[in-house]
């Protein structure tokens, strides 16, 4: 079973500042299946990224992902008001699904 | 419009039952995989269970194996979840998740969570 951690747990950033956010499977893992999401409160989470550095369709450029194996990171280059929210990261295999513990981006 | 809501949350006691349905509109329905996720209240997300597109494959989280059925009704694109023995440790907002695909020719298939509902409350508790 791929436990994938998170971190920070709490990331505290200005806007117009850069955010790098950290997720690391236990064991390698698959960069296509690999995936983030952000979740504002009291909505569904959102996709942002799969296949580990693909952006879904209507996602801002300022954000990135990256990593292969066991390092996964998604980067916000440059913080807007509207970022500040929780993100997951996502594995599939073998027909389940494994989130991470979430980060959650607050205003410094 | 491309969406999913879902319905049947409530309060249900301990050892009870609940089912969960999720109407999906605005793409075909039957071409889909389709999950229940979870998120127990101020926590993170859990998924619970997917269902191929005919509904004959079938996969759940070990936590609610025996207890939880997940199924579909493609004539009328409805989802539903089935909970029984329901315990404590389920109370969480369900959401109806789409499992969408991206197919690139050299490197095959790539699986997310592309569409979401708004979720609907489950509470178990006495």
């Amino acid at each position: 079973e791929i436990v994938l951690t998170q971190s920070p747990g709490t990331l505290s950033l200005s806007p117009g500042e850069r955010a790098t956010l950290s997720c690391r499977a236990s064991q390698s893992v698959s960069s296509k299946y690999l995936a983030w999401y952000q979740q504002k409160p009291g909505q569904a989470p959102r996709l942002l990224i799969y296949g580990a550095s693909s952006r879904a369709i209507g996602v801002p450029d300022r954000f990135s992902g990256s990593g292969s194996e066991t390092d996964f990171t998604l980067t916000i280059s440059r913080l807007e008001a509207e970022d500040f929210a929780v993100y997951y990261c996502q594995h599939y295999g073998n027909s389940l699904f494994t989130f991470g513990q979430g980060t959650r981006l607050e205003i410094k | 419009e491309v969406q999913l809501v879902e319905s049947g949350g409530g309060l249900v006691q301990p050892g009870g039952s609940l089912r969960l349905s999720c109407a999906a509109s605005g793409f075909t329905f039957s071409n889909y995989w389709m999950s229940w996720v979870r998120q127990a209240p101020g926590k993170g997300l859990e998924w619970v269970a997917n269902t191929k597109q005919d509904g004959n494959e079938k996969f759940y989280v070990d936590s609610v194996k025996g207890r939880l059925t997940i199924s579909r009704d493609n004539a009328k694109n409805l989802l539903f979840l089935q909970m029984n023995s329901l315990r404590a440790e389920d109370t969480a907002v369900y959401y109806c998740a789409r499992v969408g695909y991206h197919y690139d020719i050299l490197t095959g298939f790539y699986w997310y969570f592309d569409l979401w509902g708004r979720g609907t409350l489950v509470t178990v508790s006495s």
